[in-house]
């Protein structure tokens, strides 16, 4: 199955520093997803977009539906301790129904 | 969004043998999926439950090796059979059409 490139694969940032990470794929998308993913649990969803160009916040996380529809952004503001996980983006096309692409995967480390 | 539980949370199984997950949603909902994430890995789709219906199969993934069962709009199950060192990953089952929602995963180590 189709995967997303999604970079990078971790980072490693002081606490309150601001985070940034896409993802990108050959095919375009019509709905994105972010997940977060702590160790031993399931991934939380953490913002939904449906529409090109649409800019979607979360508390001090925002995310962007690309304009070409091939790529998402999510950013991260003032990181703190509690970010720290694996963030995935997701991404679906009308042609594969409601079936979802999973990213590589961003690995975040908040150093206090 | 649903509330969706897995049992076991985890298990240790000896190759050759067979585990059943199962997946509980607190409401009915029309699409249940299944994913496997190897360790240090993304989320891959095994397969839809579709309920009242066999299964559909992702490339890769059959149905004698991952049987699954969808009895109703709030459960499924899913069989991991035959089970070899490889089949060690997370199970994760999902609900959802636009967004999709996670349980919490089944952790398998297979020796």
């Amino acid at each position: 199955g189709q995967q997303l490139n999604q970079s990078p694969q971790s980072m490693f940032i002081q606490e309150g520093e601001d985070v940034s990470m896409n993802c990108t794929s050959s095919s375009i998308f019509n709905t994105w997803l972010w997940y977060k993913q702590d160790p031993g649990e399931g991934p939380v969803l953490l913002i939904a977009l449906y529409k090109a160009g649409e800019l979607t916040s979360n508390g001090r996380l925002t995310a962007q539906f690309g304009i070409t529809r091939k790529d998402s952004f999510l950013n991260i503001s003032a990181s703190i301790p509690s970010d720290v996980g694996i963030y995935f983006c997701a991404g679906s096309r009308l042609s594969t129904g409601n079936q979802f692409y999973f990213g590589t995967g961003t690995s975040l480390t908040v150093i206090p | 969004s649903a509330v969706i539980s897995q049992k076991p949370s985890r298990d240790i199984c000896q190759r050759g043998t067979s585990l059943t997950i199962q997946c509980q949603v607190d409401s009915q909902v029309t699409m249940m999926f299944w994913y496997r994430q190897q360790p240090g890995q993304s989320l891959t789709l095994i397969a839809t439950a579709n309920q009242g219906s066999e299964a559909t199969y992702e490339s890769g993934f059959v149905i004698d090796k991952f049987p699954i069962s969808r009895p109703n709009l709030t459960f499924s199950t899913l069989t991991v059979s035959n089970m070899s060192p490889e089949d060690s990953s997370i199970y994760l089952c999902s609900v959802g059409e636009e967004t999709q929602y996670f349980g919490p995963g089944t952790r398998l180590l297979v020796l």
